[in-house]
């Protein structure tokens, strides 16, 4: 059985642009979440995705965003990128949204803005 | 506020030594705890979980944990340590709501000596 997926590997771009991360969660699978992986900050929580629907998101401004799309893969958009945002973002996904679902990561993207 | 703290940023130990990587959580119900390992470059990797019952956990590699209600505690062990165990470990509580989005500790980075 496949694992979680993400593209792409690397990712490079400059100040101000966007950048769009994908992932592709295990078959099975309706949650999605992503994390955002920054030196010096560990592991902060962006988004959770279930059955299309946004359901939670972290403490990170409007400019992070995504999408799930009807076969429960997901898109991570950042506009307007920062310096700040250089980090190693992760998606994980779950059977479901309970407690008790265990999240399986991906191998994430390395997002670097120059 | 659910919070996870890791005293120890940094561990060195020689091979076929034990280990014991500390993790306190700060959370008013019954928590669902797991620990996940990170290789450099790698996603996250689940070694064990905790949600009731046993409060010794056994989990995959090799690694146990013990869930101490009174201690706040869910600290991981390996009687004998390998090489390959030189990874990131990272301690995280799902909180008691709706969804998982989990609040990680900020890790424990491991080195193996030969």
């Amino acid at each position: 059985e496949a694992g979680v997926t993400q593209s792409p590997t690397h990712l490079i771009k400059t100040r101000g642009q966007q950048a769009t991360l994908r992932c592709s969660p295990i078959s099975g699978h309706t949650s999605v979440y992503w994390y955002q992986q920054a030196l010096g900050l560990g592991l902060q929580f962006l988004l959770w995705y279930d059955e299309g629907e946004e359901r939670n998101r972290g403490n990170f401004p409007p400019r992070f965003s995504g999408r799930q799309f009807p076969n429960y893969s997901s898109e991570l958009n950042v506009n307007a990128l920062e310096l700040e945002d250089s980090a190693l973002y992760l998606c994980a996904s779950s059977l479901g949204p309970q407690r008790l679902d265990t999240q399986y990561f991906g191998p994430g993207t390395r997002l670097t803005v120059l | 506020a659910q919070s996870v703290t890791q005293p120890d940023i940094h561990i060195t130990v020689s091979e076929g030594a034990s280990l014991e990587l500390r993790c306190n959580y700060s959370y008013g119900a019954t928590p669902y705890l797991f620990w996940y390992v990170q290789s450099p470059g790698q996603g996250l990797q689940l070694l064990l979980k905790y949600f009731s019952g046993d409060t010794l956990v056994q989990g995959i590699k090799g690694f146990e944990a013990e869930f101490k209600r009174s201690q706040s505690s869910f600290n991981l062990r390996k009687p004998s340590v390998h090489w390959s165990d030189a990874a990131e470990y990272f301690c995280a509580v799902a909180p008691d709501n709706y969804g998982q989005n989990f609040v990680f500790g900020p890790g424990t980075r491991l080195s193996v000596l030969p």
